[in-house]
């Protein structure tokens, strides 16, 4: 079955980077684009942005520009999203989740979530 | 940016009844809209994608309709399991973007 899996919790300081880790299986990891979507303690879900894992092209949300860089092993199945120059407001879970077909942006599955907490 | 608008914030009701969650778009998506349902301390699962169309493996008691800027999602008789926070998210416009949330809560 299709399954994607996360890398685990993080904890940083303020300025730091965090990298987190998608790990994809039972589909081919090319054929379909992979998104980032996060969610603060509480709070609704925030699109981050795309890759297109065949060819490594990016999409990234206004917000997150200049931030964030979104990457993908193929060898390896898996994608990547890093986010740098964490603020407080960067605390939240963050879900990598696959487009239902090709590069439509519809999401499904989703991985288990990776939470990221920023604190001095 | 699109803003969706979910209401009502939280609903109450017991099994067997009939739920009908909204959403609202500040201009025109055109069928672009899914729905995703998040149980506590759980990823998302697509529901409903393109106002209308039931996600694989979704249970037939979950219907969308809507086109435009407003969109429905019925839930045709409530199970104990259908306790959870609903999502609307469209795909019209960047950046792709997510309602508040509705809460369906199961008496």
């Amino acid at each position: 079955q299709v399954q994607l899996v996360q890398s685990g919790a993080e904890v940083k300081k303020p300025g730091a980077s965090v990298k987190v880790s998608c790990k994809a299986s039972g589909y081919t990891f090319t054929d379909y684009y992979m998104h980032w979507v996060r969610q603060a303690p509480g709070q609704g879900l925030e699109w981050m942005g795309w890759i297109n894992p065949n060819s490594g092209g990016t999409n990234y949300a206004q917000k997150f520009k200049g931030r964030v860089t979104m990457t993908r092993d193929t060898s390896i199945s898996t994608a990547y999203m890093e986010l740098s120059r964490l603020r407080f407001d960067d605390t939240a879970v963050y879900y990598c989740a696959k487009s239902i077909v090709g590069a439509s942006n519809w999401f499904d599955p989703w991985g288990q979530g990776t939470l990221v907490t920023v604190s001095s | 940016d699109i803003v969706l608008t979910q209401s009502p914030a939280t609903l109450s009701l017991s099994p067997g009844e009939r739920a009908t969650l909204s959403c609202r778009a500040s201009q025109s998506v055109s069928s672009y809209l899914a729905w995703y349902q998040q149980k506590p301390g759980q990823a998302p699962r697509l529901l409903i994608y393109d106002a209308s169309n039931g996600a694989t493996g979704i249970p037939a008691r979950f219907s969308g309709s809507g086109s435009g800027t407003d969109f429905t999602l019925t839930i045709s008789s409530l199970e104990p399991e259908d306790s959870a926070v609903y999502y609307c998210q469209q795909r019209s416009n960047w950046p792709l973007t997510f309602g508040g949330g509705t809460k369906v809560e199961i008496k």
